[in-house]
């Protein structure tokens, strides 16, 4: 299968800032998800995407959390104003359909200090 | 709501040994897809299977089995014969009821001691 790209590979960042993590699905999948997993956790569900939009997300995505696809081949969440609690591994996902397995990206370790 | 419940948290087992990783899922709605993931030492999280509710047939692949029992609710996962490369955290899944969001489990973590 092709990969999904994500950079970067790890970001730290101080609390309050804001940061943005970007995913290359390199394929013509249509459904990306962005997904955390809390250090020694299981992975939680953040977002998913279709057709440029949300189509749906958990209540852990509130305002601080922002998706897009500004250029229709990255992917990217934004987290505008970082926590602590942001600290964990982000993963892009991409599938080619809502029952269909996905495939994950290599994450990108997020550290707030 | 849907729930997936991996209650070995993790297991040791010596090279060559056959082991079974068990995994119970929860859900209200009769079409549903189920999923393993491999997360080895190096973090990313690699897919192994998929099933749907309606096929309730055993899958082999290899050194790999899966054994889904909707009575049970159950969806769990052998290998035979196992190997120092399997030691990794094997996560269950659950998409249910038109939702897109992927439902995992906590993980089992898998160490095969040489």
């Amino acid at each position: 299968e092709p990969e999904v790209t994500q950079t970067p590979s790890h970001q730290v960042t101080q609390m309050g800032q804001e940061v943005i993590l970007r995913c290359v699905p390199i394929s013509n999948h249509l459904y990306f998800y962005w997904y955390r997993q809390i250090l020694g956790q299981k992975v939680e569900f953040l977002v998913s995407f279709y057709n440029n939009e949300i189509s749906e997300k958990s209540e852990i995505f509130d305002d601080q959390f922002s998706v897009e696809r500004p250029d229709g081949s990255n992917f990217t969440l934004k987290i505008r104003s970082t926590k602590l609690e942001d600290s964990a591994m982000y993963f892009c996902a991409r599938s080619r359909g809502v029952t269909y397995e996905q495939y994950f990206g290599p994450g990108t370790r997020l550290t707030v200090t | 709501a849907q729930k997936v419940t991996q209650a070995q948290t993790e297991i040791s087992v010596v090279e060559k040994e056959d082991v079974t990783l068990d995994c119970v899922y929860e859900t209200r709605d009769t079409t549903y897809y189920l999923f393993w993931y491999k997360q080895p030492p190096s973090g990313e999280l690699v897919f192994l299977i998929r099933r749907n509710s309606f096929d309730e047939q055993n899958e082999i692949s290899g050194r790999y089995s899966w054994n889904f029992q909707k009575s049970t609710s159950s969806f769990n996962f052998t290998i035979t014969a196992s190997q120092v490369v399997d030691s990794a955290v094997y996560f269950c899944a659950l998409v249910s009821g038109g939702y897109q969001k992927v439902t995992f489990g906590t993980g089992t973590k898998l160490q095969v001691i040489p």
